[in-house]
């Protein structure tokens, strides 16, 4: 099975750091994804990746950029940290030449901006 | 804009129930629909996925149906577990596998 790992389960920032997110995959997906999910407002897609060094913004990218610099890791940055985007932070990755097709998530980030 | 509605957004059901949860969507051009269950404070697990040739997916007590025409998909449980509570959320894929848009989730909670 496919595994997308996350780093982190919990991070706890102060206002105005610069954070990382990162994510990995094992299975050689070209698609790579970040999400933030908050109570209300469901999954939003924050920017997505269809291969290396290649980005898409989704639905909500501002305030946040992306790194594909290897295949298997897609890392979120925040530039500037701050406490409206402290939320659920979720990773996925999919392969688009695979007879699945469906996203396979990690487990999550939670992060809290103080 | 693809619009995923699902109902009911709350759901509890003694152990041993049959059930069936809703997801309705907008836009009947899509490419699949999958479905995914998310325990509290955890990532999404994919359960079924249903591309938009297929009516309905299975997988153990599991049953996914779509009706791309009427802009609908029911997941159906069958024999309800306590270990079947979680939260169960719907996303139609309508960009070529780059647009995934989820619904709010239906929370389930099968007591004993």
């Amino acid at each position: 099975d496919v595994k997308v790992t996350q780093s982190s389960r919990y991070l706890v920032k102060r206002t105005g750091e610069k954070v990382f997110l990162e994510c990995v995959q094992d299975m050689d997906h070209e698609n790579m994804f970040w999400y933030r999910q908050d109570p209300g407002l469901g999954l939003r897609l924050i920017y997505f990746s269809y291969d290396v060094k290649m980005k898409e913004k989704g639905d909500i990218p501002e305030g946040y950029s992306v790194s594909r610099e290897k295949k298997e890791r897609f890392s979120l940055i925040l530039e500037s940290a701050s406490t409206n985007q402290t939320s659920m932070y979720l990773c996925a990755s999919r392969d688009p030449q695979g007879a699945h097709y469906g996203y396979t998530f990690g487990s999550g980030t939670r992060l809290t901006v103080v | 804009k693809q619009e995923v509605t699902q109902i009911p957004a709350a759901l509890s059901v003694p152990e041993g129930e049959n059930l069936v949860l809703n997801c309705s969507f907008t836009d009947s051009a899509i490419y699949n629909l999958q479905w995914f269950r998310q325990d509290p404070g955890k990532g999404l697990t994919s359960l079924l996925l249903i591309q938009s040739s297929q009516r309905e997916q299975t997988s153990g007590r599991l049953n996914a149906s779509l009706d791309k025409s009427s802009g609908r998909s029911t997941l159906y449980i069958a024999a309800s577990q306590p270990g079947d509570s979680a939260t169960y959320l719907c996303a139609v894929d309508t960009g070529g596998g780059n647009k995934l848009t989820f619904g709010t989730g239906t929370q389930l909670k099968v007591e004993l």
